[in-house]
């Protein structure tokens, strides 16, 4: 079956401008993260939706981000203005249900360049 | 802030055992531990995971210290297909049950 999908694979946009990045889960997975990966650095959580719980948004660097699951499947991240300092890969992972025991399937991301 | 401990880099000898290290000091009961690794240009890839016993699967072992506060995962011979980076990570026992990342330690393989 397929994995997790992400698009675009790339995206570059200048300074200022508003990008939307999707993320089309595993079917199934009620779990879903977004991390984001500057270059040679680790993996950052940004936010994780659960079913219809609300979503934990602790790991948002600031009000320009946002994120939505629509129907407990296909996920949008948003970042308004974009500065440089957001380019990074932007990777979605989903998991057939939350819990420590249950592994992550992740997609191969989203490059983000900003100008 | 990352809460496992991974040397930046090892190497090995293809064919040969690889012992990656990592320390969790802080790791609280319910957590798991677990490893994924990362390919060039790839998203992670799970690898294993456990709690507090051993634990095998056909990638890799998992060796969980007894007071859970350091793992070791071994690849039992080591092949170039092998060469990313792996990291260890604990998924928390609660709230969004996140997986925490480091750095991760860069394995080379020497063929």
């Amino acid at each position: 079956g397929a994995g997790v999908s992400q698009s675009p694979s790339n995206k570059v946009t200048e300074k200022g401008k508003d990008v939307e990045l999707r993320c089309d889960p595993i079917s199934g997975h009620t779990a879903l993260y977004w991390y984001r990966q500057s270059l040679g650095q680790g993996l950052e959580f940004l936010i994780y939706f659960q079913g219809n719980s609300a979503p934990d948004k602790s790991g948002l660097p600031s009000d320009r981000f946002s994120a939505e699951r629509t129907g407990g499947s296909v996920s949008t991240l948003t970042i308004q203005r974009t500065q440089q300092e957001d380019s990074a890969v932007y990777l979605c992972a989903s998991s057939p249900a939350r819990g420590a025991n249950e592994k992550l399937f992740f997609g191969s991301g989203t490059q983000l360049s900003v100008l | 802030d990352a809460k496992t401990t991974q040397p930046n880099s090892m190497e090995s000898n293809e064919e040969e055992p690889v012992h990656l290290p990592c320390n969790h000091s802080t790791i609280s009961g319910t957590d798991y531990i677990h490893w994924y690794r990362q390919l060039p240009s790839q998203g992670p890839e799970y690898v294993i995971h456990g709690l507090t016993s051993n634990v095998n699967n056909r990638m890799a072992s998992l060796a969980i210290a007894e007071d859970r506060k350091s793992s070791t995962l071994i690849l039992h011979r080591a092949t170039l297909r092998d060469a990313a980076v792996y990291y260890c990570t604990e998924k928390s026992g609660a709230g969004s049950y996140q997986l925490t990342f480091g750095k991760g330690t860069k394995l080379s393989v020497i063929p």
